[in-house]
């Protein structure tokens, strides 16, 4: 138990579909990430939350569009995806935006039809 | 930006040996530099990190070392087990202060694999 969850675990999807992911943080922090995984790169960072705000869209295609109630919950809402878009989502959370361990939720696996 | 190489892709030991892991980066800011162990199925676990006002930190089995000069950092695990098999991501991590975050860039990842 990480105290990040991410559902749904896997998730399955046709390009015309919308859809979104949900990450719940149990730690008490205070700023909050979504990484994209894919097979043979490096975790690519997409946004950064710090107290509910937006700190960072690191070139992020529309099609992806982040949302951030409060500072235990973010969520990643999907519409019409690319098959390149198919990959393991990881959330992450840390104490602060600084330097701070950041730590990750066992990820969304996501296929695009 | 941050760009941090980490090499072997893949290290195959035997149980009991030493394993070496290691990662270089280019920005001299940078000033924090966790590892991550990332079993099948789950997301990545950070196992130790270590940052720049140290040169060596130790966790039981688990080492991590950092050479500020030649701008690299190594992750040695001893007495390895079948159960240290795993893919392993070194990442770095600028901060400056203030309103900036300290954003995390990975390596590519070492499959580690432990035979007994």
């Amino acid at each position: 138990e990480t105290g990040v969850t991410q559902t749904p675990r896997h998730l399955v999807m046709g390009m015309t579909n919308k859809k979104s992911l949900k990450c719940e943080q149990h730690l008490g922090h205070n700023a909050m990430y979504w990484y994209k995984q894919s097979a043979k790169k490096p975790l690519e960072l997409m946004f950064v939350y710090s107290l509910e705000e937006r700190v960072e869209n690191n070139s992020v295609p529309s099609r992806f569009s982040p949302e951030c109630p409060n500072s235990s919950h973010l969520f990643l809402h999907l519409h019409t995806l690319q098959p390149e878009d198919s990959a393991l989502y990881l959330c992450a959370s840390s104490q602060d935006r600084g330097p701070w361990p950041q730590h990750f939720g066992d990820g969304t696996r996501l296929s695009i039809l | 930006g941050e760009n941090v190489e980490q090499h072997p892709s893949t290290l195959s030991v035997q149980e009991g040996d030493s394993a070496v892991i290691k990662c270089t980066y280019s920005d001299s800011a940078s000033n924090y530099f966790p590892w991550y162990k990332q079993e099948l199925g789950k997301g990545p676990q950070l196992i130790i990190d270590i940052r720049s006002n140290v040169g060596e930190k130790k966790d039981q089995r688990i080492a991590v070392t950092l050479n500020k000069t030649a701008k690299h950092f190594s992750l040695h695990i001893t007495e390895t087990q079948p159960e240290d098999s795993a893919v392993y991501f070194c990442a770095a991590s600028p901060f400056a202060g203030g309103t900036s975050y300290g954003k995390l860039t990975f390596g590519q990842g070492t499959i580690l694999t432990v035979h007994p």
